[in-house]
């Protein structure tokens, strides 16, 4: 698997706590992006990254922002999290240039 | 912006036969078609890809066909086995750094 890991790998929160998932790449690629994976809707993007300090909405952002200050980490907050944002959050990494995506391992999130 | 529809959402065969998964895209900008393979409780992993310049792409029993005309794509499995089992995402890329939208998912089950 691609150089990607994600912290942490399972969380249970309450509703109304902030929450923070790190997602870390060894690979130096410029492109990052975060996923939230839910029965019935597939993957659905909710923040990308261009470059250190670079970032943007994707479809489903609402209630979630994300921050970039190295290469490396790429990290999303939920600022008051929901039971709606109960979910698998994936990590991906692209190298400029090339196509593919590479998934990290997920997080499963339960917001109760 | 891109919507990609995926049927069927769920897929029985018995080993040995041949599965196909079928996609449609709405954005005829897209120009890269990669298929993901999720295993339960795993990332997502590119199993074949093709490009809008060509029509067919093989890889020992996985292949993909392209209709740019009809503006859909199929992934065929042949020769099932067990260990095929899994989520299979179809998805349209129309280039730029967030311009991958995946379709919602089929869940193949091959029966020993």
């Amino acid at each position: 698997d691609a150089g990607i890991t994600q912290s942490p790998r399972h969380k249970v929160t309450e509703t109304g706590t902030p929450v923070t998932l790190r997602c870390h790449q060894t690979e130096n690629h410029r492109y990052m992006y975060w996923y939230r994976q839910d029965p019935g809707h597939g993957l659905r993007l909710i923040h990308y990254s261009y470059g250190v300090k670079d970032t943007d909405k994707g479809e489903v952002s609402d209630g979630y922002s994300v921050s970039r200050s190295k290469t490396e980490d790429f990290l999303l907050t939920l600022e008051s999290a929901t039971s709606s944002q109960t979910s698998v959050y994936f990590c991906a990494i692209r190298e400029q240039g090339l196509e593919t995506q590479y998934f990290g391992p997920g997080t499963r999130l339960l917001v109760l | 912006g891109e919507n990609v529809e995926q049927h069927p959402s769920t897929l029985s065969v018995q080993e040995g036969d041949s599965a196909v998964i079928k996609c449609t895209y709405s954005d005829s900008a897209s120009n890269y078609f990669p298929w993901y393979k999720q295993e339960l409780g795993k990332r997502p992993q590119l199993i074949i890809d093709i490009r809008s310049n060509v029509g067919e792409k093989k890889d020992q029993r996985i292949a993909v066909t392209l209709n740019k005309t009809a503006k859909h794509f199929s992934l065929h499995i042949t020769e099932t086995q067990p260990e095929d089992s899994a989520v299979y995402f179809c998805a349209a890329d129309s280039g730029g750094y967030q311009k991958v939208t995946f379709g919602t998912g089929t869940k193949l089950q091959v029966i020993p």
